[in-house]
């Protein structure tokens, strides 16, 4: 059964760099039969998607935040890795890590605060 | 960017109820759609992609259907376990986009 597990800091200060790493079980990123996107959710408010990337690191990112987003893999650790620059408080959200275009498999969410 | 207009936002229904949830898309997408149920604290989970094809394990109550913009997930017999909020989501081009969100309540 592939499962995904977020983890990175909670607290993040204004204008530092968010990072957080989805770690995979139960199945190989190097298979190259996936992609594997972030998504995020503020507080009581809708999903938005952040990027996904694929096994070889092509990468797809919402233009909305394409400019400070960065996503990579690292298959010898099975795992891949978001990276968003200068957050403010509206970057606070619960943020996920999930597979494919339709998600069939979540991560179970990580919370993010951005506040000093 | 396609926009997801999901109605109604909110629904309050009882157990054995039928309930209806309608999206739209802002441009074609043919059946590039997913519907997904979350409970609070919890993240979503896939119930129905393909506009109408049944994710394994989704009991069958649930039913899409669907294609270009206008799309529906029925619940045919509301269970306890059903209230929830529930988005779409389109798959046919980026970024990938999600509906505002119905939340199925308890009359």
């Amino acid at each position: 059964q592939v499962q995904l597990q977020e983890s990175g800091p909670g607290l993040v200060k204004p204008s530092q760099t968010l990072s957080l790493t989805c770690t995979v079980s139960g199945d190989s990123i190097s298979s190259g039969s996936h992609y594997w996107s972030w998504i995020r959710q503020p507080a009581g408010k809708g999903l938005e998607w952040i990027g996904r990337i694929y096994t070889t690191g092509g990468t797809n990112y919402n233009p909305s935040l394409k400019s400070r987003v960065t996503m990579s893999v690292d298959t010898s650790k099975n795992h891949f890795s978001l990276k968003l620059s200068s957050v403010t408080a509206a970057d606070t959200a619960v943020y996920y890590c999930a597979r494919d275009i339709y998600f069939d498999v979540w991560g179970q969410g990580t919370m993010v605060t951005v506040s000093s | 960017d396609i926009q997801m207009t999901q109605s109604p936002s909110s629904v309050s229904a009882s157990v054995g109820d039928r309930v209806t949830i309608t999206c739209r898309a802002s441009q074609d997408i043919s059946t590039w759609l997913a519907w997904y149920q979350q409970k609070p604290g919890k993240a979503p989970k896939l119930l129905i992609y393909g506009a109408s094809s049944l994710q394994s394990g989704v009991p069958s109550r649930f039913s899409g259907s669907g294609s270009g913009t206008d799309f529906t997930l029925i619940i045919s017999s509301l269970q306890p376990e059903d209230f929830a909020t529930y988005y779409c989501q389109q798959a046919n081009s980026f970024p990938l986009t999600f509906g505002g969100g119905t939340k199925v309540e308890i009359k």
